[in-house]
């Protein structure tokens, strides 16, 4: 069964630093998706991207954040300059259009 | 930001019974809710879905039932199984809108 992949499944970074999460969406799908959830809470929407550009985001997603899809298998979520409080889980998502399917999420630790 | 609303943080069933996990929505645009099961380091997992033109939709053990003049919609997950033990989250979205809003989620704990 054709399921959502992200590497890594765990990231430490430094505060200030670059990061890039990874994900491969299922391959017929053309809606993609970044959530995050911090320890604790809720599963928060950050981004929905389709035919190359950003179709809706939150007020989560600043300028701090950029969604790429490079080449036309991945798709993935940048953190310029990471703070403390970006420390999440992040999950990537792609639908069909109406179900979203999610992978197992990138823990991201910022020190 | 709370436009859906799980109530209930935990629930603990005993195997072989019904759970019944609860939604509330403000958003009277969402008209597609869908249901995610969630097992610790893993991502959510879809379950069942519903579109705003029907009441209920059942697809083996698990039943969505929506009341869209009381915002509710519930699951049901009969015979409740052990392995049923995850954090259930209810979602919503507007089909012109791909910004789905999800629950805080409810723990459900099914003891055999």
């Amino acid at each position: 069964e054709p399921e959502v992949t992200q590497t890594p499944s765990h990231q430490v970074t430094q505060m200030g630093q670059e990061v890039i999460l990874r994900c491969v969406p299922i391959s017929n799908h053309l809606y993609f998706y970044w959530y995050r959830q911090i320890l604790g809470q809720k599963v928060e929407f950050l981004v929905s991207f389709y035919n190359n550009e950003i179709s809706e985001k939150s007020e989560i997603f600043d300028d701090q954040f950029s969604v790429e899809r490079p080449d036309g298998s991945n798709f993935t979520l940048k953190i310029r300059s990471t703070k403390l409080e970006d420390s999440a889980m992040y999950f990537c998502a792609s639908s069909d259009p109406d179900t979203q399917y999610f992978g197992p999420g990138t823990r991201l630790t910022v020190l | 930001d709370q436009q859906v609303k799980q109530n209930s943080p935990s629930l603990s069933v005993q195997e072989g019974r019904i759970s019944i996990l609860n939604c509330d929505y403000t958003n009277s645009m969402f008209d597609y809710f869908l249901w995610y099961k969630k097992y610790p380091a893993e991502g959510p997992t879809f379950l069942i879905s519903i579109s705003s033109i029907k009441d209920k939709n059942e697809d083996g053990r698990f039943t969505v039932f929506l009341n869209k003049s009381a915002k509710h919609l519930s699951l049901h997950i009969v015979p409740s199984q052990p392995g049923d033990s995850a954090v259930y989250f209810c979602a919503a979205s507007a089909r012109n809108n791909n910004d789905m809003r999800f629950g805080a989620g409810t723990r459900l704990t099914v003891k055999p």
